[in-house]
């Protein structure tokens, strides 16, 4: 099992706003990075860092974190944002790279 | 910008090393400011760490499969490559290179190669 907990699936309403969250005792030391991968398609770095997103990422995609907690956040998901996201940070040893299990977002 | 691309044998048989090398086009491996990455996501399942290196020489590798793993990075020809020894058919899955970077207390993996299937089977 991962050191990084996700929800397997979380569902949202178009043009609502959803959460997905990664939990790990790591992250009350490193900040999560967050991945969209669409299916057949190679994961795509979405959020990095405190909040910060590669060009070309549209900003309705925001990171936070809390404790051990880190949040990648929709605000106003599209049809197009349906996919499965992915956490990764370190393990307890902050030694290794771990990720988390992988959420799988529906957009009705 | 920075692409990489995945190429080795598609199927493996069991008990033998699985090879892949990362061709990395648009920029240098011999750069110090990324490490060298290989991950994998088993047919319906997750990303799997697999380990990274340096081009300085130093390595990282999930310790789960630290014991079968070398990555080796190639500066003449702008590549990097994973060996994977005693393979077995929990190892068949989707193998992608990536450009790893620390960046405010945070691993990035930014480009990833397309990816590609190798199956272990006799």
């Amino acid at each position: 099992s991962s050191e990084l907990t996700q929800d397997p699936a979380v569902s949202v309403a178009l043009g609502q706003t959803v959460r997905i969250t990664c939990q790990g005792d790591s992250l009350r030391s490193y900040y999560a990075t967050w991945y969209q991968q669409k299916p057949g398609q190679a994961p795509v770095l979405v959020i990095y860092g405190e909040n910060n997103r590669p060009s070309g990422i549209p900003d309705r995609f925001s990171g936070s974190s809390s404790g051990n907690t880190a949040s990648l956040t929709i605000s106003g998901a599209q049809a197009e944002d349906e996919a499965d996201y992915y956490c990764n940070s370190r393990d307890s040893s902050g030694n290794h790279v771990v990720f988390g299990g992988g959420t799988k977002l529906t957009v009705l | 910008q920075v692409q990489l691309q995945e190429s080795g044998p598609g199927l493996v048989k069991p008990s033998e090393t699985l090879s892949l090398t990362c061709t990395v086009s648009g920029g240098p491996v011999s750069s110090d400011s990324y490490y060298w990455s290989w991950i994998r996501q088993p047919p319906g399942k997750g990303l799997e760490y697999i380990g990274y290196m340096f081009y300085s020489g130093s390595t990282s590798y999930n310790p789960s499969l630290k014991s079968r793993v070398t990555i080796s990075v190639h500066t003449s020809k702008n590549q990097f490559s994973l060996e994977l020894t005693s393979a077995t058919a929990a190892d068949t899955a989707v193998y992608y290179c990536a450009r790893g970077a620390w960046l405010q207390f945070s691993d990035l993996f930014d480009p990833w190669g397309q990816g590609t299937l190798v199956t272990v089977s006799s």
